[in-house]
């Protein structure tokens, strides 16, 4: 039982070069979330999608984009890296955000130069 | 949204000493989680707690809802306890479908 996992791990990107991060779950979850954890400032909400074909924007969601096209999968794209955005990004995933425990991948370590 | 505040900040603890870490909140929410981040950098989760009082093993965690804070108990605290810990809050007339963290408690348990 594979949970959350987050592809790839690590990255490394120029400034103004794209990306695609891809986030999947295997619990069968309707929620999942897209966050980036910067240091002394805890997670951030970036994009969370309630169910296949929606999406939402949280806190932080300017510079990215996100897409739900399948239940298991929620992918955040970068369409033109800044060095603001190097971070660590985690995607978690619920079965519902009233009454459940959310889930959280391993971590996406970004780094735009 | 919805503030959340953490305390302390920091904490140092030596081998086996107890510790409480606090989480408030600002408004009625109806999810609360506890997560430890180890040091590689993994969300680990502890506690799904939005009321009441839980155990698991060295850890407790209690909820007061109605008073907008969770406590968080470790006793006998190991170096593996090491790391930041976070509170969490969601789903509410204010949080919506969003899911508030906390700005953490560094915890360094030294031997």
């Amino acid at each position: 039982n594979a949970g959350v996992t987050q592809t790839p791990k690590f990255r490394v990107l120029k400034t103004g070069q794209s990306m695609t991060l891809l986030c999947a779950q295997d619990m069968n979850h309707e929620y999942m979330y897209w966050y980036r954890q910067d240091p002394g400032m805890g997670l951030r909400l970036i994009h969370y999608s309630v169910g296949e074909g929606t999406t939402a924007k949280g806190e932080v969601p300017d510079g990215y984009n996100v897409s739900r096209l399948k239940k298991q999968n929620f992918l955040l794209g970068l369409e033109s890296a800044a060095p603001s955005q190097t971070s660590v990004y985690f995607c978690a995933s619920s079965y519902s955000l009233r009454a459940a425990e959310a889930f959280f991948g391993q971590g996406t370590r970004l780094t735009v130069v | 949204g919805i503030q959340v505040e953490q305390s302390p900040p920091d904490l140092i603890l030596q081998e086996g000493a107890n510790s409480t870490l606090r989480c408030n909140f600002s408004d009625s929410v109806n999810n609360l989680q506890w997560f430890h981040q180890n040091p590689w950098g993994q969300l680990i989760n502890l506690f799904y707690i939005p009321s009441g009082t839980k155990q698991n093993g060295r850890l407790s965690a209690t909820t007061v809802a109605t008073e907008r804070y969770s406590l968080l108990y470790i006793s006998s605290s190991q170096t593996t306890d090491s790391g930041v810990y976070f509170c969490a809050v969601g789903w509410g007339v204010r949080a919506g479908n969003q899911f508030y963290f906390g700005t953490g408690t560094s915890l360094t348990v030294i031997p």
